[in-house]
């Protein structure tokens, strides 16, 4: 199956710092790509839904401005958390949407946050 | 509001023994259901992708069937093995999946 990748696997910041995660298709063009949140032994949370050039498109109660989302290429979205907190911890996984006509979602291996 | 339930939460079986894992939906106008593992800590891989027309789709040991009509799906792993242990989530997709809760199998040596 088709490969995505998440970077960085884990990270540890300050609170009040901005961490980025990128995700990027690997071996085929995303047309769509999802961000979503997983508290522990919690199902996944679909956090906004972003398509290549356009403004990504954030679920109900996701704050847009703490929650940055760019996917500039086909290839490659990023999800920025701004000046995080402690309750921003959690391990943020992406998706993405390849072309084929069955729509079949591919996952990145998630990003572990920590916010101190 | 598309609503994904899994039964049973959890789920533990000796080795060899047959898995059965329960999914249902409340919205029955879907384009495709996939059937997820999720290992402590980790993504999601993909194991089966039924679409709406499809009424089931086999890989190896894994057997997953549709029934839109009654909102249901069941994933089917035979003779499971401790590997096997996992979160095993399924998904509905009109548009942006909708997932369940999971269930968490383990298979005891």
């Amino acid at each position: 199956g088709a490969v995505v990748s998440q970077h960085p696997s884990w990270v540890i910041c300050k609170s009040g710092t901005s961490v980025k995660i990128e995700c990027r298709s690997l071996d085929f063009q995303a047309t769509t790509m999802f961000w979503y949140r997983q508290f522990p032994k919690q199902s996944l949370m679909l956090m906004a839904t972003s398509n290549e050039g356009s403004k990504a498109t954030y679920e109900q109660g996701v704050e847009k401005d703490k929650f940055l989302i760019n996917h500039a290429s086909l290839t490659l979205s990023t999800l920025t958390v701004t000046s995080a907190h402690p309750e921003d911890s959690s391990f943020y996984i992406c998706s993405a949407r390849g072309l084929s006509e069955t729509g079949e979602l591919f996952f990145g291996e998630g990003s572990r946050l920590t916010v101190l | 509001k598309q609503e994904v339930t899994q039964i049973p939460a959890a789920l533990s079986v000796p080795e060899g023994e047959n898995l059965v894992l329960n999914c249902s939906f409340t919205d029955s106008a879907i384009y495709n259901l996939q059937w997820f593992r999720q290992d402590p800590g980790k993504g999601l891989t993909s194991l089966l992708l039924i679409q709406s027309s499809q009424r089931e789709q086999t890989s190896g040991r894994l057997n997953a069937s549709l029934d839109k009509s009654s909102g249901r799906s069941t994933l089917y792993i035979a003779a499971s093995q401790p590997g096997d242990s996992a979160t095993y989530l399924c998904a509905v997709d009109p548009h942006k999946l909708s997932f369940g809760a999971g269930t968490t199998v383990t298979v005891r040596a």
